[in-house]
């Protein structure tokens, strides 16, 4: 089975800091991992993934994320946030194995930048 | 090009009432997905469909819930005998196979209220 964790419901930031949305995974095999955005009243869009290679992914906008194996988690970063940003973002995992498909979202995290 | 594309964008329908949701996925991808998106939740799987293959149809929630796709392109989603826990945001999503590990893309969803 593949799960997803994102424990933060919300995050808050001021516009020019960093931030950091977190994400923590399970599978059973190795993982492939997906950060998307969702904008109010509009469908999901891809951000960046990481199948294999470098811990660090860059991805659209300016975002990044690091995969760290040992604490299985995927956390998505920016140097500095937009107020642009503020959106619902969910982390993604699908398990490598002969399994389902289909990805396991997270719950989602509201990011909120304030001006 | 033009992405994945679902109608209707908004459906009211009666409790008890059948409701039928479109997906026209981007023109060549052949694996084509359905999520549900509860209000304040995560992404919930539904059903996947991958070419010719047999649909992954695991994350149905109830045998009211079925899908089709014709030809191997345009999806419908049918509820039947709808109930109010069924209120959600359907969305569909299509990627270029499922063999290697690229990103779904999904459409702007369809928001079912049953009432």
């Amino acid at each position: 089975a593949q799960s997803v964790a994102q424990p933060e419901d919300q995050v808050n930031v001021a516009e020019g800091n960093p931030l950091t949305v977190k994400c923590t995974y399970s599978v059973s095999g190795n993982p492939y991992l997906f950060w998307y955005v969702q904008y109010p009243n509009r469908g999901l869009q891809f951000l960046l993934k990481y199948i294999t290679g470098d811990n660090l992914v860059k991805g659209s906008y300016g975002f990044e994320a690091e995969f760290n194996k040992s604490q299985t988690s995927f956390h998505l970063k920016k140097p500095s946030a937009l107020v642009s940003d503020s959106a619902l973002y969910f982390c993604a995992v699908r398990d490598d194995g002969a399994g389902r498909r289909a990805l396991t979202f997270g719950s989602g995290t509201r990011l909120q930048v304030q001006p | 090009g033009a992405g994945v594309s679902q109608s209707p964008s908004n459906k009211v329908t009666e409790k008890g009432k059948d409701v039928e949701l479109r997906c026209d996925p981007i023109s060549g991808h052949t694996a084509l997905y359905w999520y549900r998106q509860s209000l304040g939740q995560g992404l919930e799987f539904l059903i996947y469909f991958q070419g010719n293959s047999a649909p992954d149809k695991s994350g149905l929630p109830s045998d009211r819930f079925s899908a089709e796709r014709t030809g191997g392109s345009v999806s419908t989603l049918t509820i039947q005998r709808t109930q109010q826990e069924d209120s959600a945001v359907y969305l569909c999503a299509s990627s270029s196979t499922s063999g290697s590990i690229v990103e779904q893309y999904f459409g702007p969803g369809t928001r079912l209220t049953v009432t």
